[in-house]
């Protein structure tokens, strides 16, 4: 089945810095690759996707790229803000499965 | 905008109570789903259901039943609940496959956070 390895958190930036969590992943077949977001007090809510290899999801600023050689979909935003203070989630779903397969999740925290 | 509702945002129960947690999706979704998230862990699956009365175990399904008599309705059941059970409790819904894989997207619910004494 899936497995999802996530970057350790929590990961501390000044507002403005560049951010990179890193994901990687196993599957059994071609799976949809998400990033969902949890802010304080919420449930997860879907932050990009990508359904095929080099695709690329965006969003907020946010970017992932699907790289199927290297089995990873890493998080990128140029420049963080505080709002961006929140819990990261990879979620790959392989093909034929309904149910993704979550990361440890990534906690984010942005400094002013 | 896709709401999935869950009814209570915390709980708190004894051990050896029977324990329901509701959930309601206003999408008429086919697929619905019950993931538990700890520190650390992650959310894992529970058990999920992809029609009325169909239901599947997930990962980690002992200690808890389903129900799901009406499609917009979900409800995990725990039988006797345990100190271990205390977390919090995210219910997800997600259209049928043939929908494509761009719209096979899951939505959340706010979640539940049991605590069980």
């Amino acid at each position: 089945g899936n497995s999802v390895t996530q970057m350790e958190g929590p990961v501390t930036l000044s507002e403005e810095a560049f951010l990179t969590i890193n994901c990687t992943y196993t599957a059994t077949g071609y799976p949809s690759l998400f990033w969902y977001v949890q802010y304080p007090g919420e449930g997860l809510q879907l932050l990009l996707k990508a359904t095929k290899a080099d695709d690329k999801g965006s969003n907020k600023g946010f970017e992932a790229t699907y790289r199927k050689e290297t089995t990873s979909f890493h998080l990128e935003k140029g420049s963080v803000q505080v709002s961006d203070s929140a819990v990261y989630f990879c979620a790959p779903r392989d093909t034929g499965r309904r149910a993704l397969t979550f990361g440890s999740g990534t906690r984010l925290q942005v400094q002013p | 905008d896709v709401k999935v509702t869950q009814s209570s945002r915390y709980l708190v129960k004894r051990t050896g109570e029977k324990v329901f947690l509701e959930c309601v999706q206003d999408m008429d979704h086919e697929n619905m789903f019950w993931y538990r998230q700890d520190p650390g862990l992650g959310l894992r699956l529970i058990y999920f259901s992809y029609d009325v009365k169909m239901k599947e175990k997930g990962d980690i399904p002992e200690g808890y039943s389903v129900s799901r008599e009406k499609k917009e309705r979900f409800s995990l059941i725990l039988e006797s609940a345990s100190t271990n059970q205390t977390s919090m409790y995210l219910c997800a819904s997600s259209p049928h496959y043939l929908a494509g894989a761009s719209k096979n997207i899951q939505y959340f619910g706010a979640g539940t956070r049991l605590s069980v004494l």
